[in-house]
């Protein structure tokens, strides 16, 4: 079945320092969900992705989708301590409803 | 619009014994989807729900059962608890549109399992 592996699983940044997460599926997607889980919350959906090489920007996170629709990543610009929490990405695939979530990357920020 | 809810939020039970969890949906929701999350596995999709019927499944044994009713509220139960059910157990909501469809998350239930 469809698998999404997302890495790094774990990134600690001093604040100001940029981070990166990435997220492979080894299926074609037909869209990809990215989701921010707050230690003791629950994921909250952030945005989504369905056109190949797509680029999307929310203030300082920026979004792509790969050209083969197989991968995307986050990253975002000039970390601060209000981004620390798990980064989720969740691809679509072409049968059904079901959303694959990958594992997460954990990003701690260091004041 | 109030948003999903869970119940009960925290639950304790001994091996062997089976339990059941509520999610009520966002209203106008008519897909409630459940996840398990753990440390070691992050989220695992367990079922989703739509009209009453379920739609799709994940690779979880037949212990883990839901429902759905006409008013789209869902519920779970987990039969024969075993040590390792002990989870964060999430449900999701959307408008059930199809594989483009924003999850809405509540904010679980938090099973142990002694």
């Amino acid at each position: 079945g469809q698998q999404v592996m997302q890495i790094p699983q774990y990134q600690h940044v001093q604040e100001g320092e940029d981070f990166t997460t990435y997220c492979n599926s080894s299926t074609t997607l037909s869209n990809i969900q990215w989701y921010k889980q707050r230690p003791g919350g629950h994921p909250v959906f952030l945005i989504q992705l369905v056109k190949s090489g797509e680029v999307k920007k929310q203030k300082r996170l920026t979004f792509q989708f790969g050209e083969a629709k197989k991968n995307s990543s986050l990253h975002i610009t000039a970390t601060q301590t209000t981004d620390v929490g798990t980064y989720f990405c969740a691809g679509g695939g072409n049968a059904g409803n079901m959303l694959t979530f990958g594992g997460g990357t954990r990003l701690m920020v260091k004041p | 619009k109030a948003g999903v809810t869970q119940t009960p939020r925290y639950l304790i039970k001994t091996r062997g014994q089976q339990v059941t969890l509520s999610c009520s949906p966002i209203s106008g929701h008519r897909s409630v989807s459940w996840y398990q999350q753990t440390p070691g596995q992050g989220l695992q999709f367990l079922f989703e729900y739509f009209s009453e019927t379920q739609r799709n499944k994940g690779n979880f044994p037949g212990r883990f059962s839901g429902r759905q009713f006409s008013n789209s509220r869902s519920e779970m139960n987990v039969s024969t608890l075993e040590l390792g059910d002990s989870a964060l157990y999430l449900c999701a909501s959307s408008l059930g549109r199809g594989r483009a469809d924003t999850q809405y998350f509540g904010p679980g239930t938090r099973l142990t399992v002694l």
